[in-house]
This record gives structure tokens, sequence and C-alpha cells, in this order.
């Protein structure tokens, strides 16, 4: 059974980088035809897509994101990660990673979700 | 950018029919994805693709598409069946979208 398991600190100092890794365990990250994503959701409110990872490193991102967002892979440790510069009160949030099945696939499976505070 | 709209609550009666819609433009060309989410958990998704249920999903949960509109249908509504709702799309320009999300209220 696949499982997803973020780890990362849970309070991040305004100005700074959030830094978020994604473990993946019972499956390989270098599956074809699977995207690693990140996705997050401040209390109480919706879903935001942050971006995605393909094994072989291409990316793809949230516009509103796109400037501060970095996403990484390393299929070594069968792990991919976030980095997202300059944080402000709005980017605190659950932070969930996931398994994106094809192109235009689900998100079919899902990390339980970390809570990223932002605060002095 | 691309935008879903949702309606922000639905309620319904135990053991009737539950209709949750999601608008977008020309959403009918597009793979639209489902997801409950129940308080303190991760989402799961219920419906994928042209209104295809995982396996573990129960049949009650249905989804169709067309033209400006996807609808997720929850059949015989059971307490349990009380979540939040998110349809979601991919986009050539924008990524990943989700709608706002609905809450689904059992009377």
């Amino acid at each position: 059974q696949l499982q997803l398991q973020e780890s990362g600190p849970g309070l991040v100092k305004p100005s700074e980088t959030l830094s978020l890794t994604c473990t993946v365990s019972g499956g390989s990250i270098s599956s074809s035809n699977y995207y690693w994503d990140w996705i997050r959701q401040p209390p109480g409110k919706g879903l935001e897509w942050i971006g995605s990872i393909y094994y072989s490193g291409t990316t793809y991102s949230n516009p509103s994101l796109r400037s501060r967002l970095t996403i990484s892979v390393d299929t070594s440790r069968n792990q991919f990660s976030l980095r997202l510069s300059s944080v402000t009160a709005a980017d605190a949030s659950v932070y969930y990673c996931a398994r994106q099945r094809g192109s235009n696939g689900p998100l079919d499976y899902w990390g339980q979700g970390t809570l990223v505070t932002v605060s002095s | 950018s691309y935008e879903l709209t949702q309606p922000l609550s639905v309620s319904v009666a135990l053991g009737q029919t539950a209709t949750i819609t999601c608008g977008g433009s020309n959403i009918g060309s597009k793979n639209v994805h489902w997801y409950q989410q129940k308080p303190g958990q991760a989402p799961v998704v219920v419906i994928y693709g042209d209104g295809n249920r995982p396996s573990g999903i129960p049949g009650r949960f249905s989804g169709s598409d067309s033209g400006n509109t996807a609808t997720l249908t929850v059949s015989r509504v059971q307490v349990g069946d009380e979540a939040d709702y998110y349809c979601q799309v991919w986009d050539s320009d924008t990524g990943g979208v989700f709608g706002g999300g609905t809450k689904l209220t059992v009377l």
C-alpha cells in the first residue's frame, strides 16, 4: 500500500523559506505516469494546488506561487520536496503531498498533512 | 486563469439524493475529479475521470459532466457522507484547479 508522509518545521518566521519533504513508501517515485504534487489548505478554507514534479525533474506550478516556489525530487531517497520563499501569514496552511495518476488524473494517494504556522 | 464554482453548502434528508454542482467553462471537455474531506482528514477521491469510482467507494456515488457543469450525485445519503466535497480539474495554463468546496449536511 502506497504511503506518503510530509515532514518539516511546523513554524516558519515571516520572510523566511518554508521547506517540506514528502517521503514515499510502498512504491517507487520513479514509476512512469505518476506525478507528485503539493496541495495546501489554510485553516477552515479550501484546497489550493501548489505544484507538481515528475521523477525526471520536470515541474509544474501554480502561477500565483511560481516566483517563490521550488519543487525538487530525490529518486534515491524516494522523496520530493517543496521550498516556498518569502513566506507571509497568508502561507500558513496544512500542506499535503499527494500522488497524481497521469497528467490529467486524480490525486489518488495523499499524505496526512502537516500544519505550518508563520509567526515571528 | 481557470476557475471552478461550487455551492457553499447542500443539505439533504437522510436517505435522499444529494446533488453537488461544479461550474467551469467548457468543463465537459475536461476530466473532473471529486474529493471527499472529513474534518481533520486528508481528502479522498470518490469520483475520477468520466464518472469512475475508485475501489472501496460505494456505488451510491456517481459523477457526470456536460457543457459548463459537472455534477456529483450521492444517492441514499447516509450520516457518514457528511463532509466537504471538492471538484478538481487540470488546466493547461493554470495547472491544478480546485473548486471552493461544498459542505454536505445530512438532515
